[in-house]
């Protein structure tokens, strides 16, 4: 029972290098989620995707683009590092049950010299 | 003004007493509230979920919410050195969409 899976954990990139991170649930759950998280600032939404098929701006999305390839998989791209995205990012997805509960990955530390 | 708001503390307890922590939000329509703990390095994980009014209990931890003051908050009973984490708030407004927002988060200290 693995949950969400996240790769790779851990990336080093030089600024404007491109690179995907890999996300995967296999709890059968509609929404997925990219978050970003930095010291002091919490995790803040980069995009989100309500169903397979859709796809919708947080509040960082500058920068990103997603795809939902199918009901499992929710992939984030970087087409051109910069410093500034160096983070640790986390892959999360929930399915409404009385409320939408997140279940996160594992994160993924990225960064950008 | 960010959605959500938190102390970013750090909150020192001594063990054994109760730890309160708070949170408030600005989208009157904001339906449900999450708390959720991350400990250093690790992934958060859900400790319990609101969305009337008053309290919830689950073992020590209660959470309470006021939607008319759009504040809630998580009290955590007899403390323990485990309990030192950071706490995150989370708002969901699901009649407007699926965006989940979370607060900076409060750093909890229990002291031995």
């Amino acid at each position: 029972n693995a949950g969400v899976t996240q790769t790779p954990k851990f990336q080093v990139l030089k600024t404007g290098q491109s690179m995907t991170l890999q996300c995967a649930q296999d709890m059968n759950h509609n929404s997925m989620y990219w978050y970003r998280q930095d010291p002091g600032m919490g995790l803040r939404l980069i995009y989100y995707s309500a169903s397979e098929g859709t796809t919708d701006k947080g509040e960082v999305p500058n920068g990103y683009n997603v795809s939902r390839l199918n009901k499992r998989e929710f992939s984030l791209r970087l087409e051109s590092a910069a410093p500034s995205q160096t983070s640790v990012y986390f892959c999360a997805s929930s399915e409404f049950s009385g409320a939408n509960v997140l279940t996160f990955g594992a994160g993924s530390r990225l960064t950008v010299l | 003004q960010k959605e959500v708001e938190q102390n970013s503390g750090p909150l020192s307890v001594p063990e054994g007493a109760i730890a309160s922590l708070n949170c408030t939000y600005s989208d009157r329509g904001s339906q449900s509230f999450f708390w959720y703990r991350q400990y250093s390095g690790k992934s958060p994980e859900l400790i319990m979920f609101i969305y009337s009014n008053g309290d919830k209990e689950d073992g020590r931890f209660t959470a309470q919410l006021n939607k008319a003051s759009q504040y809630v908050s998580l009290l955590i009973r007899d403390s323990q050195p485990s309990d030192s984490a950071t706490y995150l708030c989370a708002v969901n407004n699901e009649n407007r969409d699926d965006k989940i927002i979370f607060g900076k988060g409060t750093r909890l200290h229990i002291l031995p």
